[in-house]
């Protein structure tokens, strides 16, 4: 069984810049989350993906947009990227909204 | 809204010391209960959960007991070894939106 991967590992970018991380969930998964990891702060929720429409929104502007496909894999997108923006950007799976997650290795962003 | 909150770190203890991380939270509703462990340049880790009052979760030597009356969901482990040193991350789950709120971590390091 192959765990949530996530692609690029690691990623540097210019403010202003668009960005595209890529997640694809535990076999059998159908649902996906996404959170930012501030450095020495826990993961802060971004949204979530079940069965590819989007049922749950943390805090975050829209210039934070998601999708995910019907292989239950996911896209998250980042617009006019800010320094702020610079995280660790961790994916969830799980096999339905109320069960429990499992997270991928994250992709670290830097935003100059 | 929701949130958790967990003793600062670091921790530093000798191997072989007893652990306790606390963990409270506040929440309208019964949230599922969870602690998760994060290695250094990796995701997280499930480590262990309750989903209800009295529940006590246990994983590794690891234990934490869901207190309703306290609103506490406190880490304890026994006896740590140096492999513990992580850092760990007390979360709840909504049970009406499935969302998971963490807090902010506290950094373990267990010393030979």
């Amino acid at each position: 069984e192959t765990g949530v991967t996530q692609s690029p590992t690691h990623l540097i970018k210019t403010r202003g810049q668009q960005v595209t991380l890529r997640c694809s969930s535990q076999s059998g998964h159908n649902t996906v989350s996404w959170y930012q990891q501030a450095l020495g702060q826990g993961p802060q929720f971004i949204f979530q993906y079940y069965r590819e429409e989007e049922n749950g929104r943390g805090n975050f502007p829209p210039r934070f947009s998601g999708l995910q496909f019907p292989n239950y894999s996911s896209e998250l997108n980042v617009n006019a990227l800010e320094l702020d923006d610079s995280a660790l950007y961790l994916c969830a799976s799980s096999g339905g909204q109320g069960h429990e997650q499992y997270f991928g290795p994250g992709t670290r962003l830097t935003v100059t | 809204g929701d949130s958790v909150t967990q003793m600062e770190g670091p921790v530093t203890l000798s191997e072989e010391a007893f652990l306790t991380i606390n963990c409270t939270y506040t929440a309208t509703g019964y949230p599922s209960l969870f602690w998760y462990v994060q290695y250094p340049g990796e995701g997280l880790q499930l480590l262990l959960k309750a989903t209800k009052a009295d529940d006590k979760g246990s994983n590794k030597g690891f234990e934490a007991t869901y207190r309703k009356e306290t609103t506490s969901f406190h880490l304890e482990k026994g006896s740590v070894q140096v492999s513990d040193s992580a850092v760990y991350f007390c979360a709840l789950r909504d049970p009406g939106t499935y969302k998971y709120i963490f807090g902010t971590g506290t950094r373990l390091k267990v010393l030979a």
